[in-house]
């Protein structure tokens, strides 16, 4: 089992529809990062956090470190939201730079 | 300011033979890290290197993969000889400092666009 597990894997929406893709981790974590890849593209990064909430633009990423638990949300999606979305964390058991990811969600948004 | 670069964006061998890939990070970026997709699978990571030096090497699957960085700049990552098994994507990435130092978070994270490896 992986220590970063994402869902859905998969995610279809209509352009406008609020979107939520989570990630549950099961190591400690100094910090995580939602990624985002386009289709043929490299890897952007979104957000980095270690605690709350953070916003830009129509993305909202949370963080509940007791819980083991993150969100990422996209409110009014749009086609050009449409990506791969990857959840990465810095797990604190591992040396303290090395990236643990998820398998990522992949988002379609339909016009 | 150019981002991270690799080269190749493709590359499609036969098993046995080997291939170079080559990352050059963001200029100035001491940090440099590679990691791989395989297929189906999640992004896991490969080796980083501070300057010329490895910092951590303990996701290279084998001894089959040389990663060098001579001279603190661009990396090369060598297969030789390929396999089957090792068809995914590489991604490089860079930062300026290590991400995190003494428990505070320091450094942006950079990706390049990566090298798809196709071994048949």
């Amino acid at each position: 089992k992986n220590e970063v597990e994402q869902s859905p894997q998969n995610l279809t929406a209509q352009e406008g529809e609020f979107i939520t893709i989570n990630c549950s981790y099961s190591v400690g974590i100094s910090a995580l990062h939602w990624l985002q890849q386009h289709p043929g593209g490299g890897i952007v990064s979104l957000f980095m956090l270690s605690s709350g909430k953070k916003k830009h633009g129509r993305l909202i990423a949370t963080i509940n470190i007791q819980e083991k638990h993150s969100s990422l949300h996209i409110t009014a999606s749009h086609p050009r939201d449409s990506a791969v979305y990857i959840c990465a964390v810095y797990s604190i058991k591992a040396a303290g730079n090395k990236l643990t990811f998820g398998g990522g969600t992949r988002v379609l948004v339909k016009p | 300011e150019a981002g991270v670069t690799q080269f190749p964006s493709h590359s499609v061998i036969e098993k046995g033979q080997t291939v170079t890939l080559r990352c050059d990070p963001i200029s100035g970026h001491d940090n440099l890290y590679w990691y791989r997709r395989v297929m189906g699978k999640e992004i896991k990571f490969l080796l980083h290197f501070v300057k010329e030096s490895k910092q951590d090497e303990s996701g290279m699957p084998n001894n089959r993969f040389l990663a060098e960085r001579t001279g603190g700049t661009y990396s090369t990552l060598k297969v030789q000889p390929a396999e089957l098994e090792d068809s995914g994507v590489y991604f490089c990435a860079s930062s300026q400092t290590a991400p995190w130092r003494q428990g505070e978070y320091t450094g942006e994270l950079f990706f390049g666009e990566g090298s798809r490896l196709t071994v048949l």
